[in-house]
């Protein structure tokens, strides 16, 4: 079965302080991973994906293929990373369809 | 360049009546994906067009939810009639392909009510 689980559905910093976003995936082939931030009022949007290996507003991502897993990490939180982050998986092959988490919201306190 | 576009932003029913919602994708981009996210949970894909075909309806309740995209633009998903439990934000996304990776661009959303 494709699925991804996302164990948090809160996560809560103070400013400064390291983040990492847990992301597990159940996939037998090949996936492609993606993280996705919504913040307050606004679309979903892509963050980053894997086969980038770049690092977007701070946050980094590796992809684990032994644990399966792709966490998303940050070593100094900002109060304005406060959002909602889903990790999705792109099945290989076939069509450009997404697999959602359930999301972790993250909140930075001052 | 203007994004994606949905009507209505909210909407409010009774169930067991008809709703319907519309999507007006970022200009050029032949693949246009319907989501459902229920609260609490990620979106989940309901329907993917590629231009005016449908490439993946495997997870639409067919037996109560259309959608359509006729003229290759603009889609339109209906659900007829409504139950307690299609209480959801409904999601409209395009890119620009959809056969290989294309980042997908999303919509505000339709918050759906169901009383």
């Amino acid at each position: 079965a494709q699925r991804v689980t996302q164990p948090e559905k809160l996560l809560s910093v103070f400013k400064g302080a390291p983040v990492e976003l847990k992301c597990n995936y159940s996939y037998s082939g090949s996936p492609e991973l993606f993280w996705y931030v919504q913040y307050s009022r606004q679309r979903l949007q892509l963050l980053l994906r894997h086969i980038s290996r770049e690092s977007i507003k701070g946050f980094t991502a590796d992809l684990n293929k032994g644990e399966t897993s792709f966490h998303l990490k940050k070593p100094f939180a900002q109060e304005e990373d406060s959002a909602m982050y889903y990790c999705a998986l792109r099945p290989s092959g076939g069509y450009n369809k997404l697999i959602f988490g359930a999301g972790t919201r993250l909140a930075v306190h001052p | 360049e203007a994004g994606v576009a949905q009507s209505p932003r909210y909407k409010i029913i009774e169930k067991r009546q008809s709703v319907a919602f519309w999507c007006n994708p970022i200009s050029g981009h032949a693949t246009l994906y319907w989501y459902q996210q229920i609260l609490g949970q990620g979106p989940k894909l309901l329907i993917q067009f590629q231009n005016n075909g449908v490439v993946d309806d495997s997870q639409l309740p067919k037996d109560r939810f259309s959608a359509e995209r006729l003229k290759g633009v603009d889609s339109t998903l209906k659900i007829q009639p409504a139950k307690l439990e299609d209480s959801a934000v409904y999601l409209c996304a395009s890119s620009l392909g959809g056969d290989r990776y294309n980042e997908q661009f999303f919509g505000p959303g339709t918050r759906l009510t169901v009383l």
